[in-house]
């Protein structure tokens, strides 16, 4: 069936810091990729997605590239701020369900 | 606009009771989705609405899980017989068409004592 694996965190970075949170899926068809983002004490928000291979999501200077031939969807950004501290998880939905199929999420703490 | 609103935002109640956690979605949303968030279980989707009907229930764990929505708009979540492993944060999204952006409500976190 499908499914979503993103690296184990948590990620603990020094602001301006460069960050790597890697997502592989396995999926039958053309899956929508996703990155979703919970902020401490809110709901889940969409970060950014991608519909198809080869489009690049981006978001907040968040971007993430739909890898076909890796079949991943790994979240980056140049230069992490406190305010990035949060809870990241990568989702796939699947066509034919619609249904959102996530990863554990990465935790990401960014210290001053 | 307003977006998904659920309610209660906290609900305890003791083992062996009935809850119904309610959804209210996007006004125009013609799909709705419920997923549970829990320690051991991450992100798990339990069921899916568009309009009235619901194509997709594979996700509820057990029959004691059922889930309805009138108008094509609010929808209901009940858990008879609650069981201390039914303890998590039940979330609601919705989304305008099928297989459009899903958009989260803040969630109902249930306590099974």
């Amino acid at each position: 069936g499908n499914s979503v694996t993103q690296m184990e965190g948590p990620v603990t970075l020094s602001e301006e810091a460069f960050l790597t949170i890697n997502c592989t899926y396995t999926a039958t068809g053309y899956p929508s990729l996703f990155w979703y983002v919970q902020y401490p004490g809110e709901g889940l928000q969409l970060l950014l997605k991608a519909t198809k291979a080869d489009d690049k999501g981006s978001n907040k200077g968040f971007e993430a590239t739909y890898r076909k031939e890796t079949t991943s969807f790994h979240l980056e950004k140049g230069s992490v701020q406190v305010s990035d501290s949060a809870v990241y998880f990568c989702a796939l939905s699947d066509r034919a369900t619609n249904k959102l199929i996530f990863g554990t999420g990465t935790l990401l703490a960014v210290q001053p | 606009g307003a977006g998904v609103s659920q309610s209660p935002s906290n609900k305890v109640t003791e083992k062996g009771k009935d809850v119904e956690l309610r959804c209210d979605p996007i006004s125009g949303h013609t799909a709705l989705y419920w997923y549970r968030q829990s320690l051991g279980q991450g992100l798990e989707f339990l069921i899916y609405f568009q309009g009235n009907s619901a194509p997709d229930k594979s996700g509820l764990p057990s029959d004691r899980f059922s889930a309805e929505r009138t108008g094509g708009s609010v929808s209901t979540l009940t858990i008879q017989r609650t069981q201390q492993e039914d303890s998590a944060v039940y979330l609601c999204a919705s989304s305008y068409l099928e297989g459009y952006e899903q958009y989260f409500g803040p969630g109902t976190r249930l306590t099974v004592t």
